[in-house]
């Protein structure tokens, strides 16, 4: 079993659909959790980041972390072309760590 | 403010060439510093860890290396390319005080070996 598993999608909604991104993991030690969004040919960048289990918001972005599922979504309210991107989960169990990251999901939002 | 640099940009190389990609971090001290390689359908794969000048860890065997020689500079290296090199290769930084959970990637590196 991988330690971190992420549907790859592609994933295709309208604008404006809420979109929901998720991974569960089987390391019951990981308690540091981020998304990253990666677009075509780019470096990743830090879209989320979440300690421990509960809810993080930020703008049309919340992060939600169930460490009893070992499970971890993403959420993205009324979706905009810009937010057609690969989208990663990553997690660790210790702070300065190597992070494992998901395989990434591919999201499409058409206008 | 943070940034990290990488080049070349893209960088297609013959097989059994050398390789050497070259990441800088500005605005901070001490970071961690990482290598990634990202190959189509197998996501990000840990290459090389740094916690300081001259220490590094290896995660994968392999036919590249990596050195440290200043301590917001992290070298990516190979004597010989094989094709199986071809893939995007990212570095990242982590603050060693504070925040080391959160990893930032630089633009990468597109290397194609042919």
């Amino acid at each position: 079993q991988k330690e971190v598993e992420q549907d790859p999608g592609p994933l295709s909604v309208p604008e404006g659909a809420i979109v929901s991104l998720n991974c569960t993991y089987s390391n019951s030690a990981f308690q540091y959790f981020m998304w990253y969004r990666q677009y075509s040919r780019k470096g990743p960048e830090l879209l989320m980041y979440t300690y421990s289990s509960g809810n993080k918001e930020d703008g049309r972005f919340t992060a939600q972390v169930d460490k009893s599922s070992k499970y971890i979504s993403l959420f993205i309210r009324d979706s905009q072309p810009s937010d057609s991107a690969t989208y990663l989960c990553a997690m660790s169990d210790q702070a300065g760590t190597a992070l494992i990251f998901g395989k990434g999901t591919t999201l499409s939002v058409s206008s | 403010s943070q940034t990290i640099h990488q080049w070349p940009a893209t960088l297609v190389q013959p097989v059994g060439s050398p390789l050497s990609l070259e990441c800088t971090v500005e605005g901070t001290s001490n970071p961690n510093l990482y290598w990634y390689r990202q190959a189509a359908g197998r996501g990000l794969q840990l290459l090389f860890y740094s916690v300081g000048i001259g220490q590094i860890s290896s995660e994968v065997p392999q036919n590249l290396s990596a050195s440290r020689p200043q301590d917001r500079q992290f070298i990516l290296s190979s004597k010989k390319l094989l094709l199986s090199d071809s893939g995007f290769y990212l570095c990242a930084w982590s603050g060693a005080r504070g925040y080391q959970e959160t990893q930032y990637f630089g633009p990468g590196t597109r290397l194609l070996v042919l």
